[in-house]
């Protein structure tokens, strides 16, 4: 079965750092998303992107968040300053469609920023 | 506001019982998802029941959703150990933004 594929699976970084996360959404799908969780806390949304723009965000994709779909298959998402707060698991999703397609998650990307 | 607060927040059972849980939400929603999060591993997608839908099966799942209560329910029929995990609900207003709940961790003992 198509899966949601994630790298790295962990990434260290030094606060004031920037930070990539790599994601390479299931082929068919059109919609991508990022969402996060902070150690013990909820799944946050963080971003949707479809047709190379950026569809919905949260009041926590400030302007230190960037995503980018570079080429066919790979969607990105970029930590300009990462912050202490910013350590959590990152997770990309993708689905087929919006408002009613289940969304398929990768396995996550755990960032700690020291 | 809040969405997709689940209960119990923990549940420990035996293989072969049923697991019982519920989740609330607050706004009006288009649909309302189940996930399953094993432990350090991203989410895997288990049901979607649409808003005018009232009761869903998939296998040993059976979701409930009653938006006149603004709840859902999930039932585990006959459990297994490998069903121990973090159940979540995500309410969906339409655009595939989801709101998750904090989850109920359910513990299945063989």
């Amino acid at each position: 079965e198509p899966e949601v594929t994630q790298t790295p699976s962990h990434q260290v970084t030094q606060m004031g750092q920037e930070v990539i996360l790599r994601c390479v959404p299931i082929s068919n799908h059109l919609y991508f998303y990022w969402y996060r969780q902070i150690l013990g806390q909820k799944v946050e949304f963080l971003v949707s992107f479809y047709n190379n723009e950026i569809s919905e965000k949260s009041e926590i994709f400030d302007d230190q968040f960037s995503v980018e779909r570079p080429d066919g298959s790979n969607f990105t998402l970029k930590i300009r300053s990462t912050k202490l707060e910013d350590s959590a698991m990152y997770f990309c999703a993708s689905s087929v469609g919006q408002g009613g397609s289940p969304l398929h998650f990768g396995n996550g990307t755990r960032l700690t920023v020291t | 506001s809040q969405q997709g607060e689940e209960d119990p927040q923990a549940l420990s059972i035996q293989e072969g019982e049923n697991a019982t849980m519920n989740c609330s939400y607050k706004t009006s929603i288009n649909n309302l998802q189940w996930y399953r999060q094993n432990s350090g591993r991203g989410l895997v997608h288990l049901i979607l029941i649409r808003s005018n839908e009232r009761e869903k099966h998939s296998g040993r799942l059976r979701v409930t959703l009653d938006t006149s209560k603004k709840s859902s329910s999930l039932l585990i029929t006959a459990s297994r150990a490998a069903d121990t995990a973090s159940y979540f609900c995500a309410t969906d207003a339409g655009w595939g933004k989801l709101q998750f709940g904090a989850g109920t961790q359910v513990v299945v003992t063989p």
